[in-house]
């Protein structure tokens, strides 16, 4: 299966600042590569799909970029809202597909 | 609008069988897959599978291979994830959710991102 790794697993930021999570496949996804921002006690919330997509809804203040198996998500502007736990998700073709393990962004 | 309302919780004993529902509504049920994903206490998201609305395909995590079978009702708009022979570790939140995109007409499609997600269903596995 293919694995997924996040980093930093805590990320420590204060309102205002853009913060940069990376997330990095065992092989390449292609551009088949999601992100989800959770707060406690609630289900995950989709922020991007296909690496760079912003879905539906969403503040354009969130931003992904990367293909193949290097991938980054930028926050620019945090608000307390933004403070949360983030996954990156692998849904390449014909594989299983996995979850990063989650950056925890909180407040400094 | 979009709605996923997941069954309540459960306390099941190790060794026993649970089955959750997803009851959907606000979208044309058979054209969307809904995949499950659990949540450890105090772990993190965990992919357990995929079943499709429109023909009943799988796709499952390894780890679980053998002891879940995801079903779909289409004359309910329900989804069903059953986990057998349960073990202390299975003890997790666990959501439906459905696909982004529609399940195409033609070739080959196992799922993708998900964009609207059930409330979650707590399982204790207990003796």
């Amino acid at each position: 299966d293919i694995q997924m790794t996040q980093s930093p697993s805590t990320l420590s930021a204060s309102v205002g600042d853009r913060v940069t999570i990376t997330c990095r496949a065992t092989e390449s996804v292609g551009n088949w590569l999601a992100w989800y921002q959770q707060k406690p006690g609630k289900a995950p919330k989709l922020l991007i799909y296909e690496a760079s997509s912003l879905h539906s809804g969403v503040s354009p203040k969130f931003s992904g970029s990367g293909s193949g198996t290097e991938f980054t998500l930028t926050i620019s502007g945090l608000q307390p809202d933004d403070f949360a736990t983030y996954y990156c998700q692998q849904y390449k073709s014909y594989s299983r597909f996995t979850f990063g393990p989650g950056t925890k962004v909180d407040i400094k | 609008q979009v709605q996923l309302v997941q069954s309540g919780p459960e306390v099941k004993k190790p060794g026993a069988s649970v089955k959750v529902s997803c009851k959907t509504s606000g979208y044309s049920f058979k054209n969307y897959g809904i995949t499950w994903v659990r949540q450890a206490p105090g772990q993190g998201l965990e992919w357990m599978g995929w079943v499709s609305a429109y023909n009943g395909y799988t796709n499952f995590a390894q780890k679980i291979l053998g002891r879940v079978t995801m079903t779909t009702d289409t004359s309910t708009s329900t989804a069903y994830m059953e986990l057998r022979s349960l073990r202390s570790d299975d003890t997790a939140v666990y959501f439906c959710a459905r696909d982004l995109d529609s399940t195409p007409l033609y070739g080959d499609y196992f799922g993708g991102a998900s964009d609207y997600w059930g409330q979650g269903t707590l399982v204790t596995v207990s003796s």
